[in-house]
């Protein structure tokens, strides 16, 4: 079955530091997401990206966060300047269509900032 | 932002069938029903979704009300891996296709 795939699995930086996080995608997909979930909260919206540009971004998708799809499989979320409440699982996803297909969602990548 | 209400937590006994209700009062034309799941210490994990048909697949059914103001997931024989959170989230269709997700149900299943 296709699968959705993060690295690092786990990423330890130190406040201040820029932290790249890194998605495959499933290859036919067209839209594509980054959530995260702080330890014991709910899963939390922070950007899609469809063709080639960011669709929708919610309030904490600020100016320290920026996503990418460089060369075609690859998307990636950036956060230029840690802080502790970084700290959070990050989930990338992608879906085939929008809301009449499903998501996949990756195992996370669980960012400590320390 | 999620636009759905859920119980907080619920019990089943394994091997039992599990009904899991979803109240989306404000919900729009263009929005599907997706019903997700979160095992511990993994990523959500697709189940079902619908528009307005009630809908089946390997994992479980999906009830959707004739007014689509609720739907009922069901598990027809829980097991011990079921145990999960289980989060139902409007998708719209007109307006990004962002899954936001609320709170959801916590299920246990006691052997």
């Amino acid at each position: 079955e296709p699968e959705v795939t993060q690295t690092p699995s786990h990423q330890v930086t130190q406040m201040g530091q820029e932290v790249i996080l890194r998605c495959v995608p499933i290859s036919n997909h067209l839209y594509f997401y980054w959530y995260r979930q702080i330890l014991g909260q709910k899963v939390e919206f922070l950007v899609s990206f469809y063709n080639n540009e960011i669709s929708e971004k919610s309030e904490i998708f600020d100016d320290q966060f920026s996503v990418e799809r460089p060369d075609g499989s690859n998307f990636t979320l950036k956060i230029r300047s840690t802080k502790l409440e970084d700290s959070a699982m990050y989930f990338c996803a992608s879906s085939l269509w929008g809301g009449n297909t499903e998501a996949f969602f990756g195992q996370g990548t669980r960012l400590t900032v320390v | 932002d999620a636009k759905t209400t859920q119980p907080n937590s619920m019990e089943s006994n394994e091997e039992e069938p599990v009904h899991l209700p979803c109240n989306h009062s404000t919900i729009s034309g263009t929005d599907y029903i997706h019903w997700y799941r979160q095992l511990p210490s993994q990523g959500p994990e697709y189940v079902i979704h619908g528009l307005t048909s009630n809908v089946n697949n390997r994992m479980a059914s999906l009830a959707i009300a004739e007014d689509r103001k609720s739907s009922t997931l069901i598990l027809h024989r829980a097991t011990l891996r079921d145990a999960a959170v289980y989060y139902c989230i409007l998708v719209p269709t007109n307006t990004g296709n962002q899954f936001y997700f609320g709170t959801g149900t916590s299920l246990t299943v006691i052997p």
